[in-house]
C-alpha cells in the first residue's frame, strides 16, 4: 500500500490566490521530508527539504517566500504555493525515505 | 555538487529486444543509486536500487550495477515488452534526499 499521500491529488485557482498541498508519511515519522517540482515531460527538481520543528532548506533558485512549507508533525508536511501565478503551474511531489507521493497537479488560470 | 546525467531520449526499441540506458554521476563519496519509473499518467515508482559499490539492483526483469570506477549505474533488461514503455529517471541519494537525472523516455514497438 501507499506509504506516502499526497492532499489534493489536483487543484486549480485562479492566479493571485494561495494553494495548499499536504504530504502525509503513512509508515514512517519523519524529521526530513523533500518536496519536488515537475515540469511536463521534465525531470524532478529538488525545491526544499522540509525539516520538522525548524525552518525548510530551499534549493538554490526556489524563493522561501513563494513557497511556504512547515512541517508540524513527524508525519505531516505542507507546501504552500503563495500568490500562485499560471508560472507555478506544475506537478508537485514530496518524498519520504526514498518514497514518493502520488502528486499533486497544480493549475493556474 | 552531487549530480547525475543519463542518456538523452527517446529511445524506441522493438518488443524482446536488448535494453541499455547509460547513467553516470558524480558524487563525493558513496551515495546510493536509484532507478525510478515513471508510467504514462502516473506517479514515481522505485524501480531498484542499490547502495554500495558492485551491489546490482534488479527487479522485474531490469538490472544495474553499482560502477565505483566507472561512476555509472547502467540499466538493462535482455528482453523489453510494450508494457514497459516509459520514463525512465537515474537517481542518487544521500540521506533521504534524492538528486534526479533527466529521464530517458522509452518507447516499445510491438
Amino acid at each position: 500500500g501507499a506509504v506516502v499521500s499526497q492532499h489534493p491529488s489536483w487543484v486549480i485557482c485562479k492566479s493571485g490566490t494561495s494553494v495548499k498541498i499536504e504530504c502525509r508519511s503513512l509508515d514512517f515519522q519523519a524529521t526530513t521530508m523533500f518536496w519536488y517540482r515537475q515540469f511536463p515531460k521534465q525531470s524532478l527538481m529538488l525545491m526544499a527539504t522540509s525539516n520538522e520543528g525548524s525552518k525548510a532548506t530551499y534549493e538554490q533558485g526556489v524563493e522561501k517566500d513563494k513557497f511556504l512549507i512547515n512541517h508540524a508533525s513527524l508525519t505531516l508536511s505542507t507546501l504552500t504555493v503563495t500568490s500562485a501565478h499560471p508560472e507555478d503551474s506544475s506537478f508537485y511531489i514530496c518524498s519520504v525515505r526514498g518514497y514518493f507521493g502520488p502528486g499533486t497537479r497544480l493549475t493556474v488560470l | 555538487g552531487d549530480s547525475v546525467t543519463q542518456m538523452e531520449g527517446p529511445v524506441t526499441l522493438s518488443e524482446e529486444a536488448f535494453l541499455t540506458i547509460n547513467c553516470t554521476y558524480t558524487a563525493t563519496g558513496y551515495p546510493s543509486l536509484f532507478w525510478y519509473v515513471q508510467y504514462p499518467g502516473e506517479g514515481l515508482q522505485l524501480l531498484l536500487k542499490a547502495t554500495k559499490a558492485d551491489d546490482k539492483g534488479s527487479n522485474k526483469g531490469f538490472e544495474a550495477t553499482y560502477r565505483k570506477e566507472t561512476t555509472s549505474f547502467h540499466l538493462e533488461k535482455g528482453s523489453v515488452q510494450v508494457s514497459d514503455s516509459a520514463v525512465y529517471f537515474c537517481a542518487l541519494g544521500r540521506d533521504d534526499k534524492i538528486i534526479f537525472g533527466k529521464g530517458t523516455r522509452l518507447h516499445i514497438l510491438p
